[in-house]
């Protein structure tokens, strides 16, 4: 059973189109991320949220948006992409803040 | 400005040797480690972690040492296998500062190959 998934792995799109990535965990935990992975392999934390707060990287662009229906879901919207928007997003669950974190299969993100 | 480096982008190991990965950080607040395996076109895989009031955690093949003077831990994997091959992430968090809520803060990967 997969623990962390996202939806769809690969999404190409032209610029200033609007877009979403779906992520949902059926660990139970409580807190969910979203990562970008840009073409320097850099790993770089965007968004952590649970039910009480949303966390936001400060060089995050506000077209940049998550989006949690319930716990087990958080959801990465992007407007007006951009192609410095092309890079592989991961997303990922922990129990709480302070635990090991474990990831989707990520998504590649690929803007025209 | 890299928090957390490390400056080998690959690494060849023959089968059945030990396989020494290392990671430096800058960030003295850091206070957990972790270890992640990433295969391509898979997300990353949590290997092995250490917290700072530790200085070896040990599960397996695989032990992590940390040297919090030196700001540097090291990733040992022996034997090493074939699938072993993967990028390995070192990966840090400051959780006196509230936990991990800030994210995980990563190396750039070193590419591992063990050789037949």
């Amino acid at each position: 059973d997969t623990a962390v998934s996202q939806t769809p792995k690969y999404l190409v799109t032209q610029m200033g189109n609007d877009k979403s990535i779906k992520c949902e965990q059926n660990l139970g935990h409580d807190t969910m991320y979203w990562y970008k992975q840009d073409s320097k392999k850099f790993l770089k934390i965007m968004f952590s949220y649970n039910n009480k707060e949303l966390i936001i990287n400060e060089t995050v662009p506000n077209r940049f948006s998550p989006k949690s229906p319930d716990k087990a879901h958080l959801n990465l919207h992007i407007n007006s992409l951009e192609l410095g928007d092309s890079a592989v997003y991961f997303c990922a669950s922990s129990q709480a803040a302070t635990d090991t974190q474990y990831f989707g299969p990520g998504t590649r993100l690929t803007v025209l | 400005d890299q928090q957390v480096k490390q400056n080998s982008p690959s690494l060849s190991v023959q089968e059945g040797r030990i396989s020494i990965l290392n990671c430096d950080y800058t960030n003295s607040m850091f206070d957990y480690f972790l270890w992640y395996k990433k295969y391509p076109a898979e997300g990353p895989t949590f290997l092995i972690s250490i917290s700072s009031i530790k200085d070896k955690n040990e599960d397996g093949r695989f032990t992590v040492f940390l040297n919090k003077s030196a700001k540097h831990l090291s990733l040992h994997i022996v034997p090493s296998q074939p699938g072993d091959s993967a990028v390995y992430f070192c990966a840090a968090s400051d959780l006196g500062s509230g936990g991990g809520a800030d994210g995980l803060t990563f190396g750039k990967g070193t590419h591992l190959i063990i050789q037949p």
